[in-house]
């Protein structure tokens, strides 16, 4: 079974603070993914890297960066946090092969204050 | 621009009876059809997927129908059950080097005893 591990559940910040978001797999997935989920929106991707050091902007990557130093690892950094980036986090991991599902974390619900 | 566009915001369905949620695309060059299933405060977990080769994938209660000519997919859950309650996003991808996955903005199941 794939194992996608979102660092915390929930996560309460300040305006202009510096956020983290980690994501770990099990899988030695080359592929992985940041969404944020928000009500009436569904699933926005955020990045996604498909090797270590390589990561690609996805739909919505505006005031979010991302850090893949190990191929288990992808961090979400949001630079300085807004109110509008409140919202559900979800992180995904995908193996090589065609036709194959994401795998998802159980999110982070981040609340930015 | 909405590429997967679930027009059902929400679905009431009996117990034991036949829930059909539906899901339509735009873009042609999507050959991998996935379903989502989400509950609250938990990461989205694979239900069931359809390549563009075929017309139906069936695996236990649910079955995907893909209908390329119409863009249109529908996933059907018989018999349904209460703990089949949940968000459910319908996602699409095309293969362009990247696996990246397109989703609907989900519709919420509520299956009541």
């Amino acid at each position: 079974d794939v194992k996608v591990t979102q660092s915390s559940r929930y996560l309460v910040k300040r305006t202009g603070e510096k956020v983290f978001l980690e994501c770990v797999q099990d899988m030695d997935h080359e592929n992985m993914f940041w969404y944020r989920q928000d009500p009436g929106l569904g699933l926005r991707l955020i990045y996604f890297s498909y090797d270590v050091k390589m990561k690609e902007k996805g739909d919505i990557p505006e005031g979010y960066s991302v850090s893949r130093e190990k191929k288990e690892r992808f961090s979400l950094i949001l630079e300085s946090a807004s109110t509008n980036q409140t919202s559900m986090y979800l992180c995904a991991t995908l193996g090589q092969g065609n036709n194959q599902p994401q795998h998802f974390g159980d999110g982070t619900r981040l609340s930015i204050l | 621009d909405q590429q997967v566009k679930q027009n059902s915001p929400s679905l009431s369905v009996q117990e034991g009876r036949i829930s059909i949620l539906n899901c339509d695309y735009t873009n042609s060059m999507f050959d991998y059809f996935l379903w989502y299933k989400k509950y609250p405060a938990e990461g989205p977990t694979f239900l069931i997927s359809i390549s563009s080769i075929k017309d139906k994938n069936e695996d236990g209660r649910f079955t995907v129908f893909l209908n390329k000519s119409a863009k249109h997919l529908s996933l059907h859950i018989v018999p349904s059950q209460p703990g089949d309650s949940a968000v459910y996003f319908c996602a699409a991808s095309a293969y362009s080097g990247y696996s990246t996955l397109t989703f609907g903005k989900g519709t919420m199941l509520l299956v009541s005893p």
